[in-house]
């Protein structure tokens, strides 16, 4: 079974700074990768996906994500942070159209605090 | 289009009483999940429908949890006899199974209290 690890809580990034996110999966297959926004009291958003391809990929937002499949990876990128950033964001992975990739499993979330 | 539409948005109730969830799904996707997020256990999955048909409920934490799903447009998510373990936010999200896709539309959620 296919599962999702974020190993960071919090973290707090200066307005301006850039900032990764990182997401380690574990699954047998060619995963699909996901990562979302949540913002206070709303649902989820879809920052950016990957299924195949190119291994850098481009979201919403001026979010980018590299899978790196030697590490079991898909971290999350923004050069430079907005206040307006500050919310969960949630790695998820799915197991691919075979195995049905509607059926996402999610990381625990990591709350990124923005400071002025 | 006015995206997943869930309801009520809050709802706080008193433990053994029954509690309706409903969830309007965006037109012409043909998924259809709830999921539950908690500070302990994160987001997850309940069960999700494919063509009003329900594919996986093996994440309905027990016999006091259903789900229906009438027809593509309307899902309940239905609670009987609710407990105070069964506070948290319930998400209803739908998608379309067309190719590039994969992306689920949540809705804002339903943050139920159970006292």
């Amino acid at each position: 079974a296919q599962s999702v690890t974020q190993p960071d809580i919090h973290i707090t990034v200066s307005e301006g700074a850039s900032l990764e996110l990182r997401c380690n999966y574990s699954y047998g297959a060619t995963p699909y990768l996901f990562w979302y926004v949540q913002s206070p009291g709303q649902g989820l958003q879809l920052l950016l996906k990957y299924f195949s391809g190119d291994t850098l990929v481009q979201g919403i937002k001026g979010f980018e994500a590299e899978f790196k499949r030697s590490h079991s990876s898909f971290n999350l990128r923004k050069p430079s942070v907005h206040w307006s950033d500050a919310a969960e964001y949630f790695c998820a992975v799915g197991g691919g159209e075979n195995t049905g990739f509607q059926k996402l499993v999610f990381g625990t979330g990591t709350r990124l605090l923005v400071s002025p | 289009d006015a995206g997943v539409i869930q309801s009520p948005r809050h709802e706080v109730t008193e433990m053994g009483q029954e509690v309706t969830l409903r969830c309007k799904p965006i037109s012409g996707h043909d998924y259809l999940f709830w999921y539950r997020q908690t500070m302990m256990r994160g987001l997850e999955l309940l069960i999700y429908f494919n063509n009003n048909v329900p594919i996986d409920d093996s994440g309905m934490p027990e016999d006091r949890f259903s789900a229906k799903m009438p027809n593509a447009s309307f899902s309940t998510l239905k609670i009987q006899p609710s407990e105070p373990r069964d506070s948290a936010v319930y998400f209803c999200a739908s998608s379309f199974s067309g190719p590039s896709t994969g992306e689920l539309f949540f809705g804002e959620g339903s943050r139920l209290t159970v006292l």
